[in-house]
């Protein structure tokens, strides 16, 4: 199985940061790899798929980055609504597995 | 517009087998794409249970492959999970999803319907 670890496991900033999530595959996964925001009681939302594609709808302050082992999220410039926990996926092969999270507070 | 909406008991008795439907609408089963079972439990992270395709090709997380049986409806455009001698460790919010066959990520997904599981 691939694992996929996610750094910091939280993070404190305020409305206007820049702020950088990490997702790291246990193996070389190409652009294969997710992110997803969730907010309490919701069920996960797709903000990016192949590493960098955002998806439709999603606000262009949010971008991926990287390919192989190493991926990060970035979001550009925080919004009160983007408080909330962010997910990495792999998509490379079965089983899917997950991240840890990276629970996003404001500071 | 694709939905995607869970159902079942929400309290299991332990030992017994944990039973959810996920009805979607908007878009057919039958045209493509794997449909799947997230569970999350309290406070926790995401687990990818499994994921079956229309014509029944199925994939199932090795950790719960014993226990799982995920099948399709085509007639009443729906799919179903199961998951049998359920402990307290299987209490979470259970999610249906989509993914297409190429590319695994979950692009609509349900609501999530929280089972608990009773001793």
């Amino acid at each position: 199985d691939i694992q996929m670890t996610q750094s910091p496991s939280s993070v404190s900033a305020s409305v206007g940061d820049r702020v950088t999530i990490t997702c790291r595959a246990s193996q070389g996964i190409s652009s294969w790899l997710a992110w997803y925001q969730q907010k309490p009681g919701k069920a996960p939302k797709l903000l990016i798929y192949g590493a960098s594609s955002l998806q439709s709808g999603v606000p262009s302050r949010f971008s991926g980055s990287g390919s192989g082992t190493d991926f990060t999220l970035t979001i550009s410039s925080l919004q009160p609504e983007d408080f909330a926990t962010y997910y990495c996926q792999q998509t490379n092969s079965f089983p899917i597995t997950f991240g840890q999270g990276t629970r996003l507070e404001i500071k | 517009q694709v939905q995607l909406q869970e159902s079942g008991p929400g309290l299991v008795q332990a030992s017994e087998t944990l039973s959810l439907t996920c009805a979607v609408s908007g878009y057919s089963i039958s045209s493509g794409y794997y449909w799947g079972w997230i569970r999350q439990p309290p406070g926790k992270g995401l687990e990818w249970i499994g994921s079956m395709y229309h014509s029944g090709s199925t994939y199932y997380n090795p950790s719960l492959k014993s226990r799982v049986t995920i099948s399709v409806d085509t007639s009443k455009n729906q799919f179903s999970l199961k998951l049998s001698s359920v402990t307290a460790a299987d209490t979470a919010v259970y999610y249906c999803a989509r993914h297409r066959a190429d590319r695994y990520y979950f692009d609509y997904w349900g609501q999530g319907t929280l089972v608990t599981v009773s001793s």
